[in-house]
């Protein structure tokens, strides 16, 4: 089967860096996928790493070690609207290929 | 209009009740998916469908139906819905090959079962 773990809750301060750790154990790991998620909203598609190294994308970069089965996404600059959940998830290279979430991130950004 | 819709928003139904979720898309998407989110236990994979004839279960499938009637609309279904069936549902899109990994998700239908 497929697992993914996060840490629960992170607290950062505004302007500040911070960094969600995501291990996964899969059979046949494809890509790890990061999404965010506000209060009452949708997730949406933050950032994808199918190969190792660091993607970034203005503020927020993601890093994948496939030989840890390991990745982070970083959040630079942090600021209040970065107050949110983060999943992180994982795309089986099966044919079935189905996406597995983590179960998320809460990020408290203190002022 | 949103690119994913999904119908209703909120629902409040009675234990025994059969309930449907109804899921659309307009970005051409031939994959569809059906997550249900609980607090503190993230988005766990109930089915999904890679085109009208493929369907295949998720992590947890029982007590759930799904019927994809045509590349854009992927319908949950709850023959007798239960208490612990109460979440929020959310419906999500990809494409095949490189985007595979990117989802596109509605804005979710909150079930209460009483």
């Amino acid at each position: 089967g497929q697992s993914l773990e996060q840490p629960s809750e992170v607290t950062a301060v505004e302007g500040a860096i911070v960094q969600i750790n995501c291990t996964y154990q899969t059979s046949g790991f494809y890509g790890l996928s990061w999404y965010q998620q506000h209060d009452g909203g949708a997730p949406t598609f933050l950032s994808y790493n199918a190969l190792d190294g660091l993607e970034e994308t203005g503020r927020f970069s993601s890093f994948l070690s496939r030989s840890d089965s390991y990745g982070y996404l970083l959040l630079q600059e942090l600021q209040m609207k970065d107050s949110a959940s983060y999943f992180c998830a994982v795309a089986n290279a099966n044919r079935d290929d189905k996406i597995i979430f983590g179960k998320g991130t809460r990020l408290h950004i203190l002022p | 209009d949103a690119d994913v819709t999904q119908t209703p928003r909120n629902r409040i139904t009675k234990t025994g009740k059969r309930i449907m979720l109804e899921c659309s898309q307009t970005k051409g998407h031939d994959r569809m998916y059906w997550y249900r989110q609980d607090p503190g236990l993230g988005l766990r994979l109930i089915y999904y469908s890679f085109d009208v004839k493929d369907i295949n279960k998720g992590e947890i499938s029982d007590g759930y139906s799904v019927s994809r009637q045509a590349q854009a609309k992927f319908s949950l279904s709850l023959e007798s819905a239960i208490p612990n069936q109460t979440a929020l549902y959310f419906c999500a899109t990809s494409v095949r090959g490189s985007g595979a990994n990117v989802l596109t998700f509605g804005a979710g239908s909150r079930l209460t079962v009483l």
